[in-house]
């Protein structure tokens, strides 16, 4: 089955840097890679996802990179604010499957004011 | 429009009871799901259905017990309650991924004990 790696397991940034969370997976055949985003007590939210047809998707603030040849993908969050503050988690499935996501095992994300 | 909803919220239970854990969305969805979500580990699957009628094993699923009672509702039993088993459970739907851009929609959790 599929297993994805995600690293780092926290991350503090100053407000206003940048900030990176790297996931690796090792299932050639998955297609779909989104991040979830989970606030302390809250359930997790999509925030971004991509598929294996482009190399790169941007939505304001966030980015998410794919490299398909080596298997990893990225989260890019840039101009970092306190409300990013949370676990962010990265998944990777089959599109069109039902069977769902592999996910990774999280990064708290803190942002320090 | 409540999108997932979990019921309980909270439990506590002793090694050895049972409990069941409901799940209903309001979303038409096809398909659900159980999640457990235990500290430094992310989210694992326990159960899914990818339709009413259907159920099938996740990454975990020892120890529990899925109904897909139609196709809102998806709940999740456990029989015999062991500490091992102190977690937080997410139900989640969606529509396959990546069909018409379905994310999975989480309920709110439940937090659960086994002492």
């Amino acid at each position: 089955g599929e297993n994805v790696e995600q690293h780092p397991s926290t991350l503090s940034v100053q407000e206003g840097d940048s900030a990176v969370i790297k996931c690796t997976y090792s299932d050639s055949a998955s297609n779909y890679f989104p991040w979830y985003k989970q606030e302390l007590g809250k359930r997790p939210q999509l925030i971004i996802d991509i598929r294996s047809n482009v190399g790169e998707k941007k939505d304001q603030r966030i980015a998410v990179t794919l490299n398909k040849t080596a298997k990893h993908f990225s989260l890019h969050i840039t101009e970092t604010q306190p409300e990013d503050s949370a676990v962010y988690f990265c998944a990777a499935g089959w599109s069109g499957s039902a069977r769902q996501l592999t996910f990774g095992s999280g990064t708290q994300l803190t942002v320090l004011p | 429009n409540a999108g997932v909803t979990q019921t309980p919220k909270f439990q506590v239970l002793k090694t050895g009871q049972s409990m069941t854990l409901q799940c209903a969305q309001d979303m038409n969805h096809n398909s659900m799901y159980w999640y457990r979500q235990d500290p430094g580990m992310g989210l694992r699957l326990i159960y899914y259905s990818a339709s009413e009628g259907t159920t099938d094993k996740g990454e975990v699923p020892n120890g529990y017990n899925v109904s897909r009672l139609n196709k809102r509702e998806f709940s999740l039993r456990l029989e015999s309650a062991a500490p091992s088993q102190t977690s937080v459970y997410f139900c989640a739907s969606s529509e396959p991924p990546g069909i018409n851009n379905s994310p999975l929609h989480f309920g709110n959790g439940t937090r659960l004990t086994v002492t």
